[in-house]
C-alpha cells in the first residue's frame, strides 16, 4: 500500500512566524509532489508543485523536496491568519499502467493574530 | 470559465434511496475525477475518465456505486442503494491533459445518509 503521511496537527503558529509542514511518502518512484490548501468547508486548491530535489519558492511559500529521504515540506513565511487551513500533500505514484495521485490526510494550520 | 460545477451541494437522504451526483467539468479539460473525502480516510479517488472513457474505477467501493460520462461536459456518480457509511463529501475535479497537472475541484456535494 503506497502511502503519504502527514502530521494531522493542529499546528499553531503566531502571525508573522514561519509555518513548517511536513510530508513523507513511501513510493521511491514518485516523481511529482503537490501541496493543496483546503479551507474549512471548501475544496482543495493547488498552492505549489515540485518535481526536482531542492527548494522551490513562490512568494511566501517554499516547497522543499528530498527524494533520498522521501520527504517533502512546505514552508510559509510571514504567516497570516488567512493561511489558517488544512494543507494536503499529494504525491504521484505508478499503479500498473496508470499514474495516480495519493493524498495525505492533511495538516491543520492555525495562525493566531 | 465558471470552474467545475457540482450539484447538489447538499443531499440528505434515507438509507436505501438512490443518490445521483452531477458534475460539469471545465470546458476543454479532458480528464475528470470523482473523489470522496472523509475525516478518517481523507481524499480517495473513486474513478477517473479520459475523453469520456473510464480509465480506472478501482477505487469504486462496491457495485452500489456507478459513474458515467455521456459527453465531455457532464458526468454522474450514482449510489444505489445508499448506506449511512456513504456519508461524505464527494468532489469532482477536472484537468487539462495527461501527466500531473493541476486538478481543479468543484465545491463538492455533501451527502448525508440517515
Amino acid at each position: 500500500q503506497k502511502e503519504v503521511e502527514q502530521n494531522s496537527g493542529p499546528l499553531s503558529v503566531p502571525e508573522g512566524a514561519i509555518a513548517s509542514l511536513n510530508c513523507t511518502y513511501s513510493d521511491r518512484g514518485s516523481q511529482s509532489f503537490f501541496w493543496y490548501r483546503q479551507y474549512s468547508g471548501k475544496s482543495p486548491e493547488l498552492i505549489m508543485f515540485i518535481y526536482s530535489n531542492g527548494d522551490k519558492e513562490d512568494g511566501r511559500f517554499t516547497a522543499q523536496l528530498n527524494k533520498a529521504s522521501q520527504y517533502v515540506s512546505l514552508l510559509i513565511r510571514d504567516s497570516q491568519p488567512s493561511d489558517s487551513a488544512t494543507y494536503l500533500c499529494a504525491v504521484t505514484t505508478n499503479a500498473g499502467n496508470n499514474r495516480k495521485l495519493i493524498w495525505g490526510l492533511g495538516t491543520s494550520l492555525a495562525v493566531n493574530p | 470559465d465558471a470552474g467545475v460545477i457540482q450539484s447538489p451541494r447538499h443531499e440528505v437522504t434515507e438509507m436505501g434511496q438512490e443518490v445521483t451526483l452531477r458534475c460539469k467539468p471545465i470546458s476543454g479539460h479532458d480528464y475528470l475525477f470523482w473523489y470522496r473525502q472523509t475525516m478518517m480516510r481523507g481524499l480517495e479517488l473513486l474513478i477517473y475518465f479520459n475523453n469520456n472513457v473510464p480509465i480506472d474505477d478501482s477505487g469504486m467501493p462496491e457495485d452500489r456505486f456507478s459513474a458515467k460520462m455521456p459527453n465531455a461536459s457532464f458526468s454522474t456518480l450514482k449510489i444505489q442503494p445508499s448506506e449511512p457509511r456513504d456519508s461524505a463529501v464527494y468532489f469532482c475535479a477536472s484537468r487539462e491533459g495527461p501527466g500531473t497537472g493541476e486538478l481543479f475541484f468543484g465545491e463538492g456535494s455533501r451527502l448525508t445518509v440517515l
